[in-house]
């Protein structure tokens, strides 16, 4: 099956500061990508679906300038959260689907982020 | 916009012990619908999905669901569980963009 990676799997971060987490296609290429949220114990909700070449499209109340995305490859999507904050302290997930209308996403493992 | 609803929050039960997972969707045009199991430290795998067809779908790791219209509902199954499928399990409905909408998860706890 396909594989996506994340990197870091973890992370952790001082209030303020901004943190990078790299979404990777590893044996396809990704047009679409997209950018999920999970609380804990809670589901998961997207944020954003990342386009290669254009720009994001956030989902209704996800702030763009605090969550910026970059997909400027088809193997390769990143999201920047910008100036942190305790309640940004979440797992973070991205998802790759390979062209076509009915391919499946193929999940990456998590970024775990903790703002101090 | 589409929503899924899943109607257990935790589900314990006894290995070789029958499983069922309640998931409703509302009603958005065509219907897509998945099963997807994030396992302890792991991303999340799909099960099984439904898109037209066979109303009983037949999954990985001997899952199943079925496609009832008139309920709005896909509900999965295993006959007997095993101990590692011990898991949390997500429903979800494919919109527009391929977009996923997850309903909130049902962590099954299967003791040994």
């Amino acid at each position: 099956g396909a594989v996506v990676s994340q990197h870091p799997s973890w992370v952790i971060c001082k209030s303020g500061t901004s943190v990078k987490i790299e979404c990777r296609s590893l044996d396809f290429q990704a047009t679409t990508m997209f950018w999920y949220r999970q609380f804990p114990k809670q589901s998961l909700m997207l944020m954003a679906t990342s386009n290669e070449g254009s720009k994001a499209t956030y989902e209704q109340g996800v702030e763009k300038d605090k969550f910026l995305i970059n997909h400027a490859s088809l193997t390769l999507s990143t999201l920047t959260v910008t100036s942190a904050h305790p309640e940004d302290s979440s797992f973070y997930i991205c998802s790759a689907t390979p062209p076509g209308e009915y391919n499946e996403q193929f999940f990456g493992p998590g970024t775990r982020l903790t703002v101090l | 916009a589409q929503s899924v609803s899943q109607h257990n929050h935790h589900v314990i039960l006894s290995e070789a012990a029958s499983l069922e997972l309640g998931c409703n969707y509302s009603y958005g045009g065509t219907v897509n619908l998945f099963w997807y199991v994030q396992y302890p430290g792991q991303h999340l795998q799909l099960l099984l999905k439904y898109f037209s067809g066979d109303p009983l779908v037949k999954g990985i790791k001997g899952f199943e669901a079925e496609f009832i219209k008139s309920k709005f509902s896909f509900n999965l199954r295993k006959p007997s569980v095993q101990w590692s499928d011990t898991a949390e399990y997500f429903c979800a409905t494919k919109a527009a963009g391929n977009k996923l909408t997850f309903g909130g998860g049902t962590r099954v706890l299967v003791k040994p």
